[in-house]
């Protein structure tokens, strides 16, 4: 596909399961960007993916929270024990990353996640 | 922690009104990005400005850069109902970090 490319697009779940959210990003696109958005916020920065490798993780909330992108292309976001303040869209975002200034990220349309 | 203050919150309108929103920080931004979200979607990127006093436009949207890069504001001439949406600011701290998003400002153009 072009664009960003999010899966499941909706999951519910029960407070204390396990869920994983996959995203498949731009095909060529180097840099993978994980946002949370709760509802009536503006997306909130998770982790970044150069690569395969996390080169900055600081905005994950806590330890219940892991992502992980193997081959350099498709990420998955990983959340243990859930809460019910967990429930949120998770967007996935990628970017060229040429090392300019623009920073330009393109979104997928999120998994909207809800626990119960 | 850099943050970046979006307003009004909320706006409804009449079809064919302009409009002003802005988007405000204390801090600096390498390059600074407006976002329109449809519900049930993604962010759909508007445009970029990198320089600061920078202005661009996008037919009926105009977007400008404060002098010192630490705000931006979209200016709608014209409004349309298709203009309905969530428009969200975004701040880059410079290379390929994360963004900062603002809360948003909830535009309504009514018909």
């Amino acid at each position: 596909g072009a664009g960003v490319s999010q899966t499941p697009s909706n999951k519910v779940t029960e407070k204390g399961k396990y869920v994983e959210l996959r995203c498949d990003p731009i095909s060529g696109h180097t840099a993978l960007y994980w946002y949370r958005q709760s509802l009536g916020q503006g997306p909130e920065f998770l982790i970044y993916f150069q690569g395969t490798g996390a080169a900055d993780d600081s905005g994950l909330p806590n330890d219940r929270f892991f992502a992980v992108r193997p081959e350099g292309s498709v990420s998955t976001l990983k959340i243990q024990r859930t809460e019910r303040g967990d429930s949120a869209v998770y967007l996935c975002a990628s970017s060229l990353n040429r090392g300019h200034i623009y920073n330009e990220q393109f979104f997928g349309p999120g998994t909207r996640l809800t626990v119960l | 922690t850099q943050l970046l203050e979006q307003s009004p919150q909320f706006l409804s309108i009449q079809e064919g009104e302009n409009l002003t929103v802005y988007c405000n920080s204390s801090s600096v931004f390498s390059s600074l990005q407006w976002y329109r979200q449809e519900p049930g979607e993604g962010p759909v990127l508007l445009v970029t400005v990198v320089t600061g006093g920078e202005v661009k436009k996008l037919k009926r949207l105009t977007f400008q850069f404060g002098d010192a890069r630490k705000d931006s504001s979209l200016h709608i001439t014209a409004a349309q109902p298709g203009d309905t949406g969530l428009y969200l600011c975004a701040g880059s701290g410079g290379g390929a970090d994360g963004l900062t998003f603002g809360k948003g400002t909830h535009l309504i153009i009514q018909p």
